[in-house]
């Protein structure tokens, strides 16, 4: 099985709609990671959590909010989609140390 | 906040070439990882190298922290190769990584 896990796989929506992306991980590591990726661009960071009661936003928070509900789940919403959400998202895990950042499949979300 | 580049931002090579991908930063860090995106999407850490030397079977990393560059080198190169690699950086004080925009490496056989 995977380490770091997200659902859905690939989601489609539209403008207004509430949507919620989710990561899970059984790698027992603390900190968790939400990433936006666009088409030929790096990846940006949306927010970030360290433990279940901390939660830090990244460059890119504006129109989204995050539920860390246990140390191995790590939930993105989209309180009111808008076309421009439209990318691919990942979710992302690392130990104490950051030496490594381990990343789940991605989320392909399209917002008509 | 910290800016890194990376070039070329694209590479077609024949099968068996060798390459190297560079990374520049603007400023210290204590944080850098290469990673690959394969053409499905999903993105593997290479290494973990803020500094000095790491090889793993064909690839290799170097950065010289000082002049603020990182090299990533594939030698022989296969097709599985292809896709985009990306360098990530992190200076002291601050925990986010940033990524740079990525290579896009074709591997033609």
């Amino acid at each position: 099985d995977a380490d770091v896990t997200q659902t859905p796989r690939n989601r489609i929506t539209k403008t207004g709609k509430r949507i919620m992306l989710e990561c899970s991980q059984t790698k027992g590591h603390d900190r968790m990671y939400w990433y936006r990726q666009d088409p030929g661009l790096g990846l940006r960071l949306i927010y970030y959590s360290f433990d279940v009661k901390d939660i830090n936003k990244g460059e890119i928070s504006d129109g989204y909010s995050v539920s860390r509900q246990a140390q191995a789940k790590f939930s993105l919403s989209l309180e009111s989609a808008i076309p421009n959400q439209t990318a691919l998202y990942f979710c992302a895990t690392s130990d104490w140390d950051r030496e490594t950042q381990y990343f789940g499949p991605g989320t392909r979300l399209l917002v008509l | 906040g910290i800016q890194v580049e990376q070039s070329p931002p694209d590479l077609i090579l024949q099968e068996g070439a060798n390459s190297t991908l560079r990374c520049n930063f603007s400023d210290s860090v204590n944080n850098l990882q290469w990673f690959h995106q394969n053409p499905w999407g999903q993105l593997i850490n290479l290494f973990y190298i803020p500094s000095g030397t790491k090889q793993n079977g064909r690839l290799s990393a170097t950065t010289v922290a000082t002049e603020r560059y990182s090299l990533l080198y594939i030698s022989s190169s296969q097709t599985t190769d292809s896709g985009v690699y990306f360098c990530a950086v992190s200076n002291f004080g601050n925990e986010k990584l940033t990524f740079g925009t990525g290579t896009r490496l074709t591997i033609i056989p």
